[in-house]
């Protein structure tokens, strides 16, 4: 049974570009959320989803960001426009109904 | 405001020696405590899970403590190992559901031979 599965692992992206980053849960798991982490900084939630429905989307910005979780595939985290600002880490989290996470290693994303 | 603070911010220890993190919260309404473990790189992996009824847990040679009336908790680390070195976050859930979990910005371990 892989663990939670991200990539990619580090990502560059140039002022107002594009960037996805994907997630795909552990096998079983419904439950996806996804994390940001500043430097020196604890993680911060960003968005809650289970397959097709956005559960909370509280911790993320209203402007250029978006999540999914569609059906089939991978959860995809979205960040248009990047600017240098949305350089961190982002990891993502899947869960069983019993709220333990088990979280992937991570994408970095370096923003030029 | 929901806060999780831990220290120190870094330690470093010598290999088999025991040593104890600290963890102070202002969440409330309170759910459940938890330890992670995050080596570089990686994203954290799950210690120990206490909720307000639990004043002790242990994962091997880690033991987390629990007082919920002073809103304190530790985590003790017992003849370390190299494998040791890593940062350990403390989490603290204000409600059911890992949407509503607050993390500390976690202590920084070096174990050295």
């Amino acid at each position: 049974n892989a663990g939670v599965m991200q990539n990619p692992r580090h990502l560059v992206r140039r002022r107002g570009q594009e960037a996805r980053l994907r997630c795909s849960p552990m096998k079983g798991h419904s439950h996806v959320y996804w994390y940001r982490q500043l430097p020196e900084e604890g993680l911060k939630f960003m968005v809650y989803l289970q397959k097709e429905n956005i559960i909370d989307e509280s911790g993320m910005p209203k402007e250029r960001f978006s999540a999914e979780f569609p059906k089939e595939g991978p959860s995809i985290l979205r960040i248009q426009q990047v600017v240098r600002g949305d350089s961190a880490a982002y990891f993502c989290a899947s869960s069983p109904e019993d709220e333990k996470l088990f979280f992937g290693s991570g994408t970095q994303l370096s923003v030029l | 405001k929901n806060q999780v603070e831990q220290s120190p911010q870094s330690l470093i220890i010598l290999e088999g020696k025991n040593c104890t993190l600290q963890c102070n919260y202002t969440v409330s309404p309170f759910s459940n405590l938890r330890w992670y473990k995050q080596d570089t790189g990686r994203g954290p992996v799950s210690l120990t899970i206490m909720t307000f009824s639990e004043n002790t847990k242990s994962n091997g040679r880690y033991t987390a403590t629990l007082d919920a009336d002073t809103k304190q908790s530790s985590l003790h680390i017992t003849a370390s190992q190299l494998s040791d070195s890593a940062s350990y976050i403390c989490v603290v859930s204000s409600q059911t559901g890992a949407n509503n979990l607050f993390f500390g910005t976690g202590t920084r371990l070096t174990v050295i031979p």
